[in-house]
């Protein structure tokens, strides 16, 4: 069974341009998550998606939006990019996004320049 | 708000040594609390899930208890070896429509475990 895919492994980007990040999920799972891991904030929760909906939200600005397709694969973008947005992105799947644990994926390091 | 906090921040302990990592939330309301370890780098992988009914789950060398009435789960590492030194993250999904997804996290402890 395949596990939760995650595209690129690494990004170098420069301060101002945008970038989109893609995650499978295993196959039936229809939650997806996604968080931002950094050493001073540790991991983040920026949005879940499930069956095509985003379902939650977490306190992150605009720029940072996802989608999730009817096939349940997701993808994230972050807009205007910023230094700060700097970090490892790692995004879970899930079958239902509550009582079922979830799997995390090798994530996408994102190096802004 | 439900806040996940783990002690130590940090262990170093000699190959073979049992371990106990401990892990303490605020709010008792929650579907699961889940372990999970993290490598230097890498993605994090799931080590024992324990669903709210439950007090206890175990694989291999690992146990993992959950006293939800008081707040704390600990992860129990038996017969420690250098394969084992990475960083622990304990995690709880809070109950409700508006947490679904929404795993808090703990800031870890890392482990180095000695040969």
């Amino acid at each position: 069974k395949a596990g939760v895919t995650q595209t690129p492994r690494y990004l170098i980007k420069t301060r101002g341009q945008q970038v989109t990040l893609s995650c499978s999920p295993i196959s039936g799972h229809r939650s997806v998550s996604w968080y931002q891991q950094t050493p001073g904030q540790g991991l983040q929760f920026l949005f879940e998606y499930f069956s095509e909906t985003q379902r939650n939200k977490g306190n992150f600005p605009g720029r940072f939006s996802g989608r999730q397709f009817s096939n349940s694969r997701s993808e994230m973008n972050v807009s205007t990019l910023e230094l700060g947005d700097s970090a490892l992105y790692l995004c879970a799947s899930s079958s239902d996004g509550t009582v079922y644990g979830y799997t995390f994926g090798s994530g996408t390091r994102l190096t802004v320049v | 708000k439900q806040e996940v906090t783990q002690i130590p921040a940090a262990l170093s302990v000699p190959e073979g040594e049992n371990l106990v990592l401990n892990c303490s939330f605020t709010d008792s309301a929650i579907y699961n609390l889940q372990w999970f370890r993290q490598d230097p780098g890498k993605g994090l992988t799931s080590l024992l899930l324990i669903q709210s009914s439950q007090r206890e789950q175990t694989s291999g060398r690992l146990n993992a208890s959950l006293d939800k009435s008081s707040g704390r789960s600990t992860l129990y590492i038996a017969a420690s070896q250098p394969g084992d030194s990475a960083t622990y993250l304990c995690a709880v999904v809070p109950n409700g429509s508006s947490n679904t997804g929404k795993l808090i996290f703990g800031q870890g402890t890392t482990l180095q475990v000695k040969p």
